[in-house]
């Protein structure tokens, strides 16, 4: 079975400082990973993914996660954050073996607050 | 604690038959929103209820319909069935319009395969 952690579920931080969101998963065999911010009232959208290839992936609104093997993670960071990404932010995994997937699990979230 | 239940879990039909769906949020959520996620793709938003009354729509196609009840239970009906609609369906609730702190909690899915 696969699982996701998410290390943090309530970050505060001021306009300008850099953020990391942890995130470790569970899983034996290949993954895929995604990262998903949720605005208040709105549905999901996905920031980020990594399938394969290059483990530090680019996303939208300056949003990068890097994926590390070894430590079974893949960590969100903004080198520099504004107001409006408050927000929740999932990390997700979607494990493959055989020839299918094992389905999409979420991490719990993590509440962003940017303050002014 | 109680969690989002999906039922069922697995469901197989056949090619232009109908399916449903059903969510039973997390008690006194009242926002409900369905996913899908085909194979090897990223879960895509299909639609949303607050208060029984849609409130976002988002991929669904024209075959497919949901709504939300009076106990804020949401049902997915899918209509001729495609095989392209064999998908993991998602459904999500969280409380809205509360601003932050609304977080949004998941079911474990419903598998669909149309053969």
């Amino acid at each position: 079975a696969q699982s996701v952690s998410q290390h943090n579920h309530h970050v505060i931080l001021s306009e300008a400082a850099s953020l990391e969101l942890g995130c470790n998963y569970s899983y034996g065999g290949t993954v895929n990973l995604f990262w998903y911010v949720q605005y208040p009232g709105q549905h999901l959208q996905l920031l980020l993914k990594y399938f394969s290839g290059d483990p530090l992936v680019k996303g939208i609104k300056g949003f990068e996660a890097e994926f590390i093997k070894s430590k079974f993670s893949f960590n969100l960071r903004k080198p520099s954050v504004q107001w409006s990404d408050t927000a929740e932010y999932f990390c997700a995994v979607n494990g493959r073996s055989g020839g299918g997937a094992d389905g999409l699990t979420f991490g719990k979230g993590t509440h962003l607050i940017i303050q002014p | 604690a109680a969690g989002v239940i999906q039922s069922p879990r697995h469901l197989i039909k056949e090619k232009r038959e109908t399916a449903t769906l059903k969510c039973y949020p997390i008690p006194r959520h009242d926002t409900v929103y369905w996913y899908q996620q085909g194979p090897g793709q990223d879960p895509q938003f299909l639609i949303s209820f607050y208060e029984k009354m849609q409130s976002d729509k988002g991929s669904i196609p024209d075959r497919f319909s949901a709504q939300q009840f009076s106990d804020y239970h949401s049902e997915l009906n899918m209509s001729s069935l495609e095989l392209g609609d064999s998908a993991l369906y998602f459904c999500a609730s969280s409380v809205f319009g509360g601003g932050l702190g609304n977080t949004i909690y998941f079911g474990e899915g419903s598998w669909l395969t149309v053969v």
